[in-house]
């Protein structure tokens, strides 16, 4: 799986939009973007995925640049909920494998 | 659904006893992975399954720990006997094709 490069943290008002980026310069043609976040004490949560093209859904949207070689990952409107380590993974769709998690960026969204 | 069960939430022990974790998958999941969260380590992936067959364990540190899946809705996770440097967070996850992987609240283990 291609290695992915993130900040380790960010803040972000709540209410305004938190804009996370990744960097995966090595991804490969049939690698996916996937986003998970890991709220403090709870399991890794799916976010959303994406192979090229734009994605949303009821959590997020993700955009992912023509070259492939990064994304971000937008939260519209954020909420003290949100506040969470993100993580970027990028591997094969399909495949059963370990997700490697890396460090991640931690989200706070503040009042 | 009511996402991947897993119990207990919070197992205390002391070193040599016998632990076992559970773990409940979505249902009509065909994928069941076991992994282990540490601060030093990170998430780590110990064992993983495909209807209801161990496909990958390189990831058990030792002959102490053991997973089974004797149906679709169960499995479970073994640690016999249990060392404290085992303390950490266990969490089961399912997955309907082994893609996007949905993971349980994990179960903390501290043994003393």
């Amino acid at each position: 799986d291609a290695k992915t490069t993130q900040p380790p943290s960010m803040d972000c008002a709540e209410g305004r939009a938190a804009n996370l980026p990744c960097n995966h310069s090595t991804i490969s043609g049939n690698e996916y973007v996937y986003w998970y976040r890991q709220i403090h004490s709870q399991g890794p949560q799916y976010i959303i995925h994406g192979l090229k093209n734009n994605e949303t859904n009821e959590m997020a949207s993700l955009i992912i640049t023509e070259d492939r070689k990064s994304s971000t990952l937008i939260l519209p409107h954020a909420t003290l909920r949100d506040t969470a380590v993100y993580y970027c993974i990028v591997g094969p769709s399909g495949s059963a494998r370990q997700l490697t998690f890396g460090s991640g960026t931690q989200l706070t969204v503040l009042p | 659904d009511a996402g991947v069960i897993q119990s207990p939430r919070h197992e205390v022990t002391e070193m040599g006893q016998e632990v076992t974790l559970r773990c409940k998958p979505i249902s009509g999941h065909d994928y069941l992975f076991w992994y282990r969260q540490t601060m030093m380590r990170g998430l780590e992936l110990l064992i993983y399954f495909n209807n209801n067959v161990p496909i990958d364990d390189s990831g058990m540190p030792e002959d102490r720990f053991s997973a089974k899946m004797p149906n679709a809705s169960f499995s479970t996770l073994k640690i016999q006997p249990s060392e404290p440097r085992d303390s950490a967070v266990y969490f089961c996850a399912s997955s309907y094709g082994g893609d996007i992987q949905y993971f349980g609240a994990g179960t903390r283990l501290s043994v003393l």
